[in-house]
């Protein structure tokens, strides 16, 4: 099992550019995220699913969207890249919610400049 | 609000013992989590806990008391390899996690 996988590793955008985050778990969980890190912050939930063809907003999803058109894949879509979305983002996944542990991919680290 | 809190920073020897707390307020609970995350990787399971008292796992453990919105985790026998920061992580009314900032461990020779 690879888990959950991510790419890129790192990326350097321009201010407007857009560009696709791509996320895959091969552990057959339902239920995925997006987050950003920043320094000295907790993880922010961007967007989440429950399922294939389910997403909802998380905390912070203003400048993002998502698809899930299937169980292994959750692509986060940056659109008019901004200096504000400059963070590492990682994608993790859990069999249900609640009290199951999430597995977190290796992360993106994305500037924007 | 929601708020989880944790020190930013703690420093401890090779082979001692050490505690890191986190106090929650948040809106509901559903159980809380630690996850260890070492330098440019990404966090891992360490612990979760719903119910009130303490879960050992080897050389960690972590306390709950919900009544007092408070949890920590108690690090035994401390190796090099410990260096790293340690999240708190509280599971909300909505089943969403709730994540404090974390706290770096430095841990000196």
């Amino acid at each position: 099992n690879a888990g959950v996988t991510q790419t890129p590793k790192f990326r350097i955008l321009k201010i407007g550019q857009s560009m696709t985050l791509q996320c895959t778990q091969d552990m057959n969980h339902n239920y995925m995220y997006w987050y950003r890190q920043d320094p000295g912050m907790g993880l922010k939930l961007i967007y989440y699913s429950v399922g294939a063809g389910i997403t909802d907003k998380g905390e912070v999803p203003n400048g993002y969207n998502v698809s899930r058109s299937t169980t292994e894949d959750f692509p986060l879509r940056l659109e008019l890249a901004a200096p504000s979305q400059t963070s590492v983002y990682f994608c993790a996944s859990s069999y249900e919610t609640g009290g199951y542990e999430q597995y977190f991919g290796p992360g993106t680290r994305l500037t924007v400049t | 609000g929601q708020n989880i809190d944790q020190p930013t920073e703690m420093t401890a020897t090779e082979g001692a013992i050490v505690q890191i707390n986190c106090t929650y307020q948040t809106s509901g609970f559903n159980g809380l989590f630690w996850y260890q995350q070492h330098a440019g990787e990404a966090p891992t399971f360490l612990s979760y806990n719903v119910l009130d008292g303490l879960e050992e796992k080897g050389r960690f453990s972590s306390f709950l008391s919900r009544s007092k919105g408070y949890s920590y985790l108690l690090l035994k026998e401390l190796q090099m390899k410990d260096s790293a920061s340690y999240l708190c992580a509280v599971v909300d009314s909505n089943y969403q996690l709730i994540w404090g900032a974390g706290t770096k461990l430095i841990i000196k020779p």
